[in-house]
């Protein structure tokens, strides 16, 4: 079952802040997040992991809400280079997974 | 250290005619993934291997066959091309630092396929 992000898209200037999020029907054992940009494969940011382990890109910052089985990305400050769709990619909690199941991504726009 | 490769990059096909795509990651991962990407869709798993000589589907396997003879290669293979596989094409590989989850995914540069 598919994660819902929100929002679809979103245009920043330099230098705004922005928040997407990642909600799951069900439990989540992780959640991933990637970078796409047009043309271009998808790209690690960072994973959150269940317990509140947390890897990932220096200058981004996520969150991870067990009980209500959603992420959070914050991309603070923004730069043209944020600008891609981004994307969450969940795990589901249950032995033998290994597989994530991809949102439809939000479209991220910088502009100057 | 090329990370993960596939070819080839852009193929054109007929309604009914066959190819395989091939995957082939340099990292010694043991899970490599196919996914496709249709527009608003995100990515979509199709099938997916945990070790050499193991393959399991995913959310959208019809009209796919996958095998994984070696660790390195992943191969995706469409038996009779059909306009709805009209699509990028992208493979993954990950390391797994515990059994049962998935660590990072590298993706190749995808494989852009039109079927006629």
């Amino acid at each position: 079952q598919q994660p819902v992000q929100s929002p679809q898209a979103v245009i920043l200037r330099e230098g705004e802040d922005a928040v997407i999020n990642c909600s799951s029907s069900k439990a989540l054992y992780s959640v991933h997040w990637y970078r796409q940009k047009h043309g271009e494969a998808p790209v690690f940011l960072m994973i959150l992991l269940k317990g509140g382990e947390q890897k990932g890109h220096e200058k981004i910052s996520a969150s991870f809400n067990e009980k209500k089985q959603q992420s959070s990305l914050y991309l603070t400050a923004s730069q043209l280079s944020y600008s891609g769709t981004y994307f969450c990619g969940t795990e589901y909690s249950g032995a033998g997974s290994y597989q994530l199941t991809f949102g439809k991504g939000t479209k991220l726009s910088v502009i100057p | 250290n090329a990370g993960v490769t596939q070819t080839p990059k852009f193929r054109v096909l007929k309604t009914g005619q066959s190819m395989t795509l091939l995957c082939a990651q340099d990292m010694n991962h043991e899970y490599m993934y196919w996914y496709r990407q249709d527009p608003g869709m995100g990515l979509r798993l199709i099938h997916y291997s945990v070790g050499e000589g193991t393959t399991a589907k995913g959310e959208v396997p019809d009209g796919y066959n996958v095998s994984r003879l070696k660790k390195q290669n992943f191969l995706l293979g469409l038996e009779s091309a059909a306009p709805s596989q009209t699509s990028v094409y992208f493979c993954a590989s990950s390391y797994s630092e515990e059994a049962g989850s998935t660590d990072t995914q590298y993706f190749g540069p995808g494989t852009r396929l039109t079927v006629l």
